[in-house]
C-alpha cells in the first residue's frame, strides 16, 4: 500500500536551533502534502498545504517566517522550524495526497510523525 | 468554515460489546468524512471514508459508519470491539476541491478504553 515517511522521527534539540523534518511519499507521487500540528492529547490542527512547485498556503495563526515549507518535487515536501523555542515542542504529522488517480481516487495517507522536543 | 464535534472524550467498552462513536459536523456543501485511528505516539491510519454514495460505509478492522445528512452526524460503529482496538480515534472533514480532500479539520478524539 501507499507509504509516506516521516523522518526524523523524535528530534531534541537545544533552544535558538533549526529542525527540518522530511516528509516523502515513497510509491506514488504526490502533488499537494499537508502539515498538521498535535499537541499532547489533542487534535490536529491543520498547519499548511504544501503544494510541488509553489509556495505554501499557511492557516490563520500560523507564522511563516516561522515554519518554513518547502515542495520541491512530487515526492519531498520539507517543514523547517527556525529558531525553535521550547512551545514549538509539539507532534508533527504530514499527509501526502496521492496524484495518481482521479476525482475522488486521491486519498491522503499520513507519515508516522515527528516528536520535536525544544530544551 | 467547517468544524467537528465528537462529543465524548473517553469511552469505555468490554471487550466482546458494541461500540458507537458520535461525530457531529458543520459544513456548508457536501462534507467529505473520515475516520481515523491512532494508536499512542503514531500517525493516523484511515478506517474508512465518505463523499457521496451509500450513507453506510464499510471500514477497515470491521468498522462502518453511517452518514446522516439530517442529524450532521457520521457515527462510527463496530458490533464486537477487541482489546487491539484501544485507541484514539478521530473524525475529519475536508472541502473536496475536484482531485480530493484539502487540508483536514479533525475532532478533538475520542479515547476508547476496552474492559477485559
Amino acid at each position: 500500500g501507499a507509504v509516506v515517511s516521516q523522518h526524523p522521527s523524535r528530534v531534541i534539540c537545544k533552544s535558538g536551533t533549526s529542525v527540518k523534518i522530511e516528509c516523502r511519499s515513497l510509491d506514488f507521487q504526490a502533488t499537494t502534502m499537508f502539515w498538521y500540528r498535535q499537541f499532547p492529547k489533542q487534535s490536529l490542527m491543520l498547519m499548511a498545504t504544501s503544494n510541488e512547485g509553489s509556495k505554501a498556503t499557511y492557516e490563520q495563526g500560523v507564522e511563516k517566517d516561522k515554519f518554513l515549507i518547502n515542495h520541491a518535487s512530487l515526492t519531498l515536501s520539507t517543514l523547517t522550524v527556525t529558531s525553535a523555542h521550547p512551545e514549538d515542542s509539539s507532534f508533527y504529522i504530514c499527509s501526502a495526497r496521492d496524484a495518481t488517480g482521479a476525482g475522488l481516487n486521491q486519498p491522503q495517507h499520513f507519515g508516522d510523525g515527528t516528536r520535536l522536543s525544544i530544551l | 468554515a467547517q468544524s467537528v464535534t465528537q462529543p465524548d472524550i473517553h469511552i469505555t467498552v468490554s471487550e466482546g460489546a458494541s461500540l458507537e462513536l458520535r461525530c457531529n459536523y458543520s459544513y456548508g456543501a457536501t462534507p467529505y468524512l473520515f475516520w481515523y485511528v491512532q494508536s499512542p505516539g503514531q500517525g493516523l491510519q484511515l478506517l474508512l471514508k465518505y463523499f457521496s454514495g451509500d450513507t453506510l460505509v464499510q471500514g477497515i478492522k470491521g468498522f462502518e459508519a453511517e452518514f446522516k445528512r439530517s442529524q450532521s452526524s457520521f457515527n462510527l460503529r463496530k458490533p464486537s470491539v477487541h482489546w487491539s482496538d484501544a485507541a484514539e480515534y478521530f473524525c475529519a472533514v475536508a472541502p473536496y476541491s475536484g482531485g480530493g480532500a484539502d487540508g483536514l479539520t479533525f475532532g478533538k478524539g475520542t479515547h476508547l478504553i476496552i474492559q477485559p
